[in-house]
């Protein structure tokens, strides 16, 4: 297993555009979690996924994202219009859960730029 | 809510000075408690966890302990490397609220 995959690693797209990023979780891992990080910040929940189910949804995720995770696999998160504030870096992160909490395995990262 | 105060950086040191970062926590019930780091081009990884009071993490030679009278759980290593320079951030998830929340994060510098 090569650990937690996300994809592309960086992202230029002018505002307004719409992008797409991808996770692909540790594979026997049932929760996925997506964080945004900006410079000299640590990372913000954004929203996470138990299977395919959304669980919760941070209030800052607002109406130009959304994310999904068909089949309880990988998952995608969409910006639509984007925006200079949406420059950051997007972390994702899976991890088994069954009751308890257990350690979150991050992704490198998808860095998105606004301009 | 759930909040992380750490420790300001950066923070630079000669090889084998002793370290601490601090960080002091803010959260209802009994969270467990995480020390992450980010190395130059990698992702998170976790370094270190202790999951309720008096408990004390430890890996590659860093320790930290729960200290609930504190709220407080400081980062320490007795003599670090070059290779220990990294971002460091403290972390908490609270039982029942699923998603870790983070501090800002520490860059350590270790000069030669």
């Amino acid at each position: 297993d090569t650990g937690v995959s996300q994809d592309p690693r960086h992202k230029i797209t002018k505002r307004g555009q719409n992008v797409t990023f991808r996770c692909d979780p540790i594979s026997e891992h049932n929760r996925l979690y997506w964080y945004r990080q900006t410079l000299g910040q640590g990372p913000e929940f954004l929203t996470y996924f138990q299977n395919e189910a959304q669980l919760e949804k941070s209030r800052l995720l607002s109406d130009r994202f959304s994310a999904e995770r068909p089949k309880g696999s990988f998952s995608t998160l969409e910006i639509q219009r984007t925006e200079q504030g949406d420059s950051a870096m997007y972390l994702c992160a899976s991890s088994l859960w069954w009751g308890l909490s257990t350690e979150a395995f991050f992704g490198q990262g998808t860095r998105l730029t606004v301009v | 809510g759930n909040s992380v105060t750490q420790m300001e950086g950066p923070v630079t040191l000669s090889e084998e000075a002793f370290l601490t970062i601090n960080c002091t926590y803010t959260a209802t019930g009994y969270p467990s408690l995480f020390w992450y780091v980010q190395y130059p081009g990698e992702g998170l990884q976790l370094l270190l966890k202790a999951t309720k009071a008096d408990d004390k993490g430890s890996n590659k030679g860093f320790e930290a302990t729960y200290r609930k009278e504190t709220t407080s759980f400081h980062l320490e290593k007795g003599s670090v490397q070059v290779s220990d320079s990294a971002v460091y951030f403290c972390a908490l998830i609270r039982f029942g609220n699923e998603k870790l929340t983070f501090g800002t994060g520490t860059r350590l510098t270790i000069i030669p």
